[in-house]
């Protein structure tokens, strides 16, 4: 059957230490995946993308790699500061773009000052 | 948050009862999707729309139709509301070329009692 899965249902990390939450996905070969924030009470928001033939993408304090023969995607925000306390979502986009995402269940990260 | 509107954002109301709920996007985007999210699930797809009057179901579609007779508007209608129903009601748009990131409305928090 097909399944995404996210690491663990809760983190907790000392500020300034690095975060990694883990994506692990089977039976889907996907296009792309995003990674989402979500705060409580609020929608996603999207931080990032990276497609089927990229590694590894940067965005300020965020990284996020993708590894197709392991079917994982690690996403890991370095320097991590309360404020980065959220849940965050990965999603896997089957067919390139404007189709429906599949969410895994997401991983709430508390940064501890 | 991108120029989505959902309303109600709050409802209660009673086993049997149909509701509508009222998503509204100033974005022109072509593509629209309603997921519910629950604990235990995360965020799972009812109905998407990729233009007026074209819509398809997704992996949680029974108990729900949807109608999108405007670019700018795609409702959700629950025609006889079940207690199973209660959740948090998920809008979101995309636009084509973008990669296919979503953005998410405020959600509607529904209880069917």
């Amino acid at each position: 059957s097909q399944k995404i899965e996210q690491n663990s249902e809760a983190l907790n990390i000392q500020e300034g230490k690095t975060a990694t939450l883990t994506c692990n996905y089977t039976n889907y070969s996907p296009a792309y995946l995003q990674w989402y924030r979500q705060d409580p009470g609020r929608g996603p928001v999207f931080l990032l993308l990276i497609r089927e033939n990229e590694k590894e993408k940067r965005k300020e304090r965020l990284k996020v790699t993708f590894d197709t023969t392991l079917k994982q995607s690690l996403f890991h925000i370095t320097a991590s500061q309360p404020a980065d306390s959220a849940t965050y979502l990965c999603a896997l986009d089957l067919y390139s773009g404007n189709t429906p995402l599949v969410f895994g269940k997401g991983t709430r990260l508390s940064v501890i000052a | 948050d991108a120029g989505i509107t959902q309303s109600p954002r709050h409802k209660v109301t009673e086993t049997g009862t149909p509701v509508t709920l009222r998503c509204h996007q100033t974005e022109n985007h072509r593509y629209m999707y309603w997921y519910r999210q629950d604990p235990g699930h995360g965020l799972r797809l009812i109905h998407y729309s990729y233009g007026v009057k074209d819509t398809d179901k997704g992996e949680v579609s029974d108990g729900y139709s949807v109608s999108r007779s405007k670019t700018e508007d795609f409702l959700l209608t629950l025609e006889s509301a079940t207690s199973s129903q209660t959740s948090v009601y998920f809008c979101a748009i995309s636009a084509p070329g973008q990669g296919g990131e979503q953005f998410f409305g405020p959600g509607t928090r529904l209880t069917v009692l």
